[in-house]
């Protein structure tokens, strides 16, 4: 099986830095990916990690570590838009990305 | 493109009734899948399928039939509904090869049993 790891709820200020962390235990791991979910709405993606390392899109980067079984997502100049629910997903090798196992989500409010 | 489209938005049933939740999506991807999002929890495979005639079952196929009769569409049925799969409930599609690897959802449908 699958365990995914990922804190419920998180708060940070405006314009801050925050770094939200997942951590997995799976056998055959291909891929990872972040999703955004608003309150009330469908998840959004965001990003795929494969390989070691940050990527970076504007404010948003994640990075991986396959050997430590760890990603993170990490968003910067905080806006209050940017409150929402954050969901990793592991993809397994020799499965399509949307048979993908996802964590229960990290709420981050983000604060004047 | 309308992307993934589902309907009812809103549904509520009575124990014991059945009812089917539409999806359907423009983009031509071969992969679809059905999730239920529980309250403060992430998303749970129920079905997928990953081209016309196939399908699937997932983490939580008790409950639920599906079909894939075409690329477009793929709706989930409710066989005698029960209080426990009140839920929202997500369509999702991708495709199956390629570098393209994320899920487009659909609105959500938000089903309460009683």
């Amino acid at each position: 099986g699958q365990n995914i790891d990922q804190p419920t709820e998180m708060t940070a200020t405006e314009g801050a830095i925050v770094q939200i962390n997942c951590t997995y235990q799976t056998s055959g791991f291909n891929g990872l990916f972040w999703y955004q979910q608003h309150a009330g709405e469908a998840p959004t993606f965001l990003s795929y990690n494969v390989l070691d390392g940050l990527e970076e899109k504007g404010r948003f980067s994640s990075f991986l570590s396959r050997s430590k079984g760890y990603s993170y997502l990490l968003l910067k100049e905080l806006q209050m838009k940017d409150s929402a629910s954050y969901l990793c997903a592991v993809r397994l090798h020799n499965t399509n990305a949307g048979k993908s196992t996802f964590g229960d989500g990290t709420t981050l409010t983000v604060k004047p | 493109n309308a992307g993934v489209t589902q309907t009812p938005k809103f549904q509520v049933l009575k124990t014991g009734q059945s009812m089917t939740l539409q999806c359907a999506q423009d983009m031509n991807h071969e992969y679809m899948s059905w999730y239920r999002q529980d309250p403060g929890m992430g998303l749970r495979l129920i079905h997928y399928s990953v081209g016309a005639g196939i399908t699937d079952q997932g983490e939580v196929p008790n409950g639920y039939n599906v079909s894939r009769s075409t690329t477009e569409d793929f709706p989930l049925r409710l066989l005698s509904a029960a209080p426990s799969q009140t839920s929202v409930y997500f369509c999702a599609s991708s495709l199956v090869s390629g570098s393209s690897h994320e899920q487009y959802f659909g609105p959500g449908t938000r089903l309460t049993v009683t």
